[in-house]
Order: structure tokens, then sequence, then C-alpha cells
């Protein structure tokens, strides 16, 4: 069973360009979040979608949109990008269902994609 | 908001030694807390999680206990080994559709 995969997995942009990170989602899966982790912090979370809608967002600006597509599987895009974005960007699935109390709902984690911007 | 706040590292320990890395957390309701692993190069693994007041969760030798009296939910380790060595993270999860917030993690370092 496939687990959570990330692409590409590493990539180096300049400063002002954007970029698009792709996931896809664990078996059995339907929700997907996006976390970013700069060298040395814990995971931050960006945002989440579920039903091809986001359903809930960090604290990130607008210049971090993502999508989600009928078979579950997201992109992270980030346009105009600054030095700060350098980071590892993380890809986490779960189950939702129609279960309204998801609290206890494990995430699993990609390997992420590391992106460096110059 | 919810936090959590992590010993920092790193810790260093010699293999067999025991291991206890602190995780406190502030919270509304009632969280589910989780512990993730990351090896160099990877991403996160779930290593154990407890939902509820002092339920413990437990693998791989790895032991948490979801103390809501302390809003504590230290890791422990009777006898750490070198494959052990990574940075290990403390997380929490709010009721409904939230999301995770995670601690800044702790680094250990075991020794032969």
């Amino acid at each position: 069973d496939a687990g959570v995969t990330q692409s590409p997995t590493h990539l180096i942009k300049t400063r002002g360009q954007q970029v698009t990170l792709r996931c896809s989602p664990k078996s059995g899966h339907d929700t997907v979040s996006w976390y970013q982790q700069a060298l040395g912090q814990g995971p931050q979370f960006i945002f989440q979608y579920y039903e091809e809608e986001e359903r809930q967002r960090g604290n990130f600006p607008d210049r971090f949109s993502g999508h989600q597509f009928p078979n579950y599987s997201s992109e992270l895009n980030v346009n105009a990008l600054l030095l700060g974005d350098s980071a590892l960007y993380l890809c986490a699935s779960s189950f939702t269902g129609t279960s309204v109390y998801s609290g206890a709902n494990v995430l699993t984690f990609g390997a992420g994609s590391r992106l460096t911007v110059l | 908001g919810n936090s959590v706040t992590q010993m920092e590292g790193p810790v260093t320990l010699s293999e067999e030694a025991f291991l206890t890395i602190n995780c406190t957390y502030t919270a509304t309701g009632y969280p589910s807390l989780f512990w993730y692993v990351q090896y160099p190069g990877e991403g996160l693994q779930l290593l154990l999680k407890a939902t509820k007041a002092d339920d413990k969760g437990s693998n791989k030798g790895f032991e948490a206990t979801y103390r809501k009296e302390t809003t504590s939910f230290h890791l422990e380790k009777g006898s750490v080994q070198v494959s052990d060595s990574a940075v290990y993270f403390c997380a929490l999860k709010g009721t409904g559709f939230q999301k995770l917030v995670f601690g800044t993690g702790t680094r250990l370092l075991v020794s032969p």
C-alpha cells in the first residue's frame, strides 16, 4: 500500500518565480493538508483540503494557494517566491469521510519537497 | 490558541540510557496528542498517540501518558539505541477539523 507521495523531492528556484508542488494521498484517504517546515523548526500548517475545497487555513499569505482534484490528489502553489520560502514542504493525508469528529484521525506524512529559493 | 512547548535539544545519550523528552501543551477542550519522529532527510512518522486524559500511547519501546492535570505528554524510553537518533516532535490536534500544532522538535543523539 503506497503511502503519501510527493513530487518533486528537491527543487531550486529564484526570487519572484512561481512553484507548484504535488501530492498523492495514501490510498483510502480523502483529506490533504500542507505544512511548511523551515530548517530547525517544527512544521507550520498552511492549509487543508477536503472535497476539493479549502477547509482551513493557517497564517500564510495569499501567495500560497492550493487545489484538490477529484481523485483527492493536491497541489500547492507559491507565487512571487521569497528567500524566506525556502523550506521543506510536507503533505499529509487523512480520512474524514462522513464523521464530523476527526480529532483523533491520524495524519500520514509524505517525505516532503525541499524548496530552495536563491 | 493551541500551542506546544518541547525541551530544547540536542539530547545526547549513550546507548541503553533512559530517555525523557518533555512536552507540555496549551489547548482548549480535549485535544489529541501525538509524538512524531523525523529521521535525517525524511518526512514525519507517527510514533505514538493518545486521545484522552490518562491514555498511554506506546510503540517501539517508547511511551507517553496524556496528563491533563499537568498538561503534559512526556516521551520516555527505557533503553535507547543508536538507531533512535532523530528529531522528535510533540504535537496536538483539537476536536473537529483542526490542524496539527507542532513543537519545535528535540534532536536526540545516541552514541555507541
